[in-house]
């Protein structure tokens, strides 16, 4: 069965200070992955997606960046943090594109000070 | 603008007791409609998916409506238990794309 996984679960991080969030799936191959950010009560925002290694398109301008290294490894970065980054961060993963179903990951939340 | 609203925003019920949650979208062109349960803290967990032709959907004491024509769905708890206490998403993908619109939940709170 295919899990997904995110670390860490709870970040306190200074503003200005990086950012590095990691998220992994097993039990799948190429699949899509996504990065979304849920601001207080807000909907779900898609930050990043990723068809394949390598391959990232952004849905917002903002001062995070996405990388896959590996295929099923999706990472959320920030060389500073802002006060508005504060949010929980959730990464999903799907089948190929006619998937209709995402799974999403435990999440992260992240404040900063 | 592709947009999803639902309501009420949030909604306090006694356990035992049903309850309707709403959701109205203006995706065009609609694939399909989808709704979470996102307990606090945690990752959302699909309830049920639902494509245009798809009239209901029942996944136990949880039974979601969709009506593509006035776009609106509806997810119907029955018998609700303490455990029902999360928020409930209502997302819209539109035809050939995985991006998905989310909805900014219905908060549900049962209290015994």
């Amino acid at each position: 069965s295919q899990t997904i996984h995110q670390w860490p679960a709870t970040l306190v991080q200074p503003v200005g200070s990086p950012l590095s969030l990691e998220c992994t799936v097993e039990g799948t191959s190429n699949p899509n992955l996504y990065w979304y950010r849920q601001a207080a009560g807000r909907g779900l925002q898609l930050l990043f997606y990723s068809v394949g290694i390598g391959q990232i398109s952004s849905e917002v301008p903002q001062n995070l960046s996405a990388s896959r290294p590996q295929d099923r490894q999706f990472i959320l970065s920030s060389k500073k943090l802002l006060l508005s980054d504060s949010g929980f961060y959730l990464c999903a993963w799907s089948e190929t594109w006619t998937s209709y179903e995402q799974y999403f990951g435990p999440g992260t939340r992240l404040t900063v000070t | 603008k592709n947009q999803v609203e639902q309501s009420p925003q949030s909604l306090i019920i006694l356990e035992g007791k049903n309850c309707t949650l709403q959701c109205n979208y203006t995706v065009s062109p609609f694939s399909n409609l989808r709704w979470y349960k996102q307990d606090t803290g945690r990752g959302p967990v699909s309830l049920t998916i639902m494509t245009f032709s798809e009239n209901t959907k029942s996944n136990g004491r949880y039974t979601a409506t969709l009506d593509a024509d006035t776009k609106q769905s509806s997810l119907h708890i029955t018998a609700s238990q303490l455990s029902d206490s999360a928020s409930y998403i209502c997302v819209v993908s539109g035809y050939n794309t995985d991006k998905l619109i989310f909805g900014t939940g219905t908060r549900l709170q049962v209290f015994p």
